[in-house]
């Protein structure tokens, strides 16, 4: 399968915990995004990277979010302090940058509840 | 601010038939514009999009039309089939994809 992969699918923590995700990407693909989606929600932008560099973090990326694409492949976003308002689904995209039409393509997502 | 609506979250249509999905933005700096498709458990899928300065592109079964000054985007399946029934996301592109709410999309028999 050479689509993007996301671990774990689900996580269930208690607050305060810290948690992180992982995002592999499609292996050609120089960018990678992250978003958050709720319920009734559509994806909202997190973050993203091209290569390993960091390039734009929405407001909504409070200091206890973190984000990494250390060797420009596979991405890692970290909650520390987690709260009950951080549980929604946590989606992976990775796309080209053309100069063109940014595809992206999604990962199946992991599912945070925080209780 | 809701820079992409979709004001419809639910469509429901008979197999066979036309499914219009309905899509509007409010900043005319969109270079863009995308629809994705999405199952249950599964991330978005891409479906088509547009560039800003087209108003019309195929796909298949897949047409999306674009009024600028109306600031108006929709997606027409003919004919819809039972596989299409999901939720439709529409997104507009600057830099990054701002997405609408969704509109849950049911294609009965």
């Amino acid at each position: 399968d050479t689509g993007v992969s996301q671990n774990p699918r689900h996580k269930i923590t208690k607050r305060g915990q810290n948690v992180t995700f992982r995002c592999d990407p499609i292996s050609e693909h120089n960018r990678l995004y992250w978003y958050r989606q709720t319920l009734g929600q559509g994806p909202e932008f997190l973050t993203y990277f091209q290569n390993e560099a960091q390039l734009e973090k929405s407001r909504l990326l409070s200091d206890r979010f973190s984000a990494e694409r250390p060797k420009g492949s596979f991405s890692t976003l970290e909650i520390q302090r987690t709260e009950q308002g951080d549980s929604a689904m946590y989606l992976c995209a990775s796309s080209l940058a053309t100069g063109l039409a940014y595809e992206q393509y999604f990962g199946p997502g992991t599912r945070l509840t925080v209780t | 601010d809701q820079q992409v609506k979709q004001n419809s979250p639910s469509l429901s249509v008979q197999e066979g038939r036309i499914s219009i999905l309905n899509c509007d933005y409010t900043n005319s700096m969109f270079d863009y514009f995308l629809w994705y498709k999405k199952y249950p458990a599964e991330g978005p899928t891409f479906l088509i999009s547009i560039s800003s300065i087209k108003d019309k592109n195929e796909d298949g079964r897949f047409t999306v039309f674009l009024n600028k000054s109306a600031k108006h985007l929709s997606l027409h399946i003919v004919p819809s089939q039972p596989g299409d029934s999901a939720v439709y996301f529409c997104a507009a592109q600057l830099d990054k994809l701002i997405f609408g709410t969704g509109t849950r999309l049911q294609v009965f028999p």
